[in-house]
């Protein structure tokens, strides 16, 4: 089945900076993969998600970039701001079959300090 | 729009007693379900998976089973709680017309047993 990596586990850093988180993963089969943002206490929300047929991705201040070949994708935040402190979850999926079932990352707590 | 409800919110109860946890969506038909296990705030463990009424995958082998009474219906049950399944539980689904990929989360149960 799928393995999914995410790194790091936690990440600080200033307000205005940037922050990116990695994942790889194992299944070639996966070809689309989202990233979802959990504050405390709160249910995880998609924030951005990329396909295979695309190699990058950008909403506002969220881009994630998707390099097939090494089998990796990440989610760059620019401008950080204190409201961006989540924990963030990348995941990957098959499109297409018929559950839909995604493999997580197991998570990575950012902290953006004022 | 679709909606997706899940309660209790938290759930105290003592170690040995029965568990059933209730998720139900509104707005689409035929929607995959999931239950998932977050402990600590990290790390989003698939537990049960729904394509239909009464077909149910099992991820991980444990205390917990859970069923699919109607479309729309997810129950994730117990018949005696341990403390090990103390954590956060969230139901979600997927399947919307749009974005088939796309899981949408409940709100959560925090579920303590003591």
């Amino acid at each position: 089945g799928e393995n999914v990596e995410q790194h790091p586990s936690t990440l600080s850093v200033q307000e205005g900076d940037s922050a990116v988180i990695k994942c790889t993963y194992s299944d070639s089969a996966s070809n689309y993969f989202p990233w979802y943002k959990q504050e405390l206490g709160k249910r995880p929300q998609l924030i951005i998600d990329i396909r295979s047929n695309v190699g990058e991705k950008k909403d506002q201040r969220i881009a994630v970039t998707l390099n097939k070949t090494a089998k990796h994708f990440s989610l760059h935040i620019t401008e950080t701001q204190p409201e961006d402190s989540a924990v963030y979850f990348c995941a990957a999926s098959p499109l297409g079959g018929s559950n839909y079932k995604l493999t997580f990352g197991k998570g990575t707590l950012l902290t953006v300090n004022p | 729009s679709q909606t997706i409800h899940q309660w209790p919110a938290t759930l105290v109860q003592p170690v040995g007693s029965p568990l059933s946890l209730e998720c139900t969506v509104e707005g689409t038909s035929n929607p995959n379900l999931y239950w998932y296990r977050q402990a600590a705030g990290r790390g989003l463990q698939l537990l049960f998976y729904s394509v239909g009424i009464g077909q149910i995958s099992s991820e991980v082998p444990q205390n917990l089973s859970a069923s699919r009474p109607q479309d729309r219906q997810f129950i994730l049950s117990s018949k005696k709680l341990l403390l090990s399944d103390s954590g956060f539980y969230l139901c979600a689904w997927s399947g919307g017309p749009n974005a088939k990929n796309i899981q949408y989360f409940g709100a959560g149960t925090r579920l303590s047993v003591l």
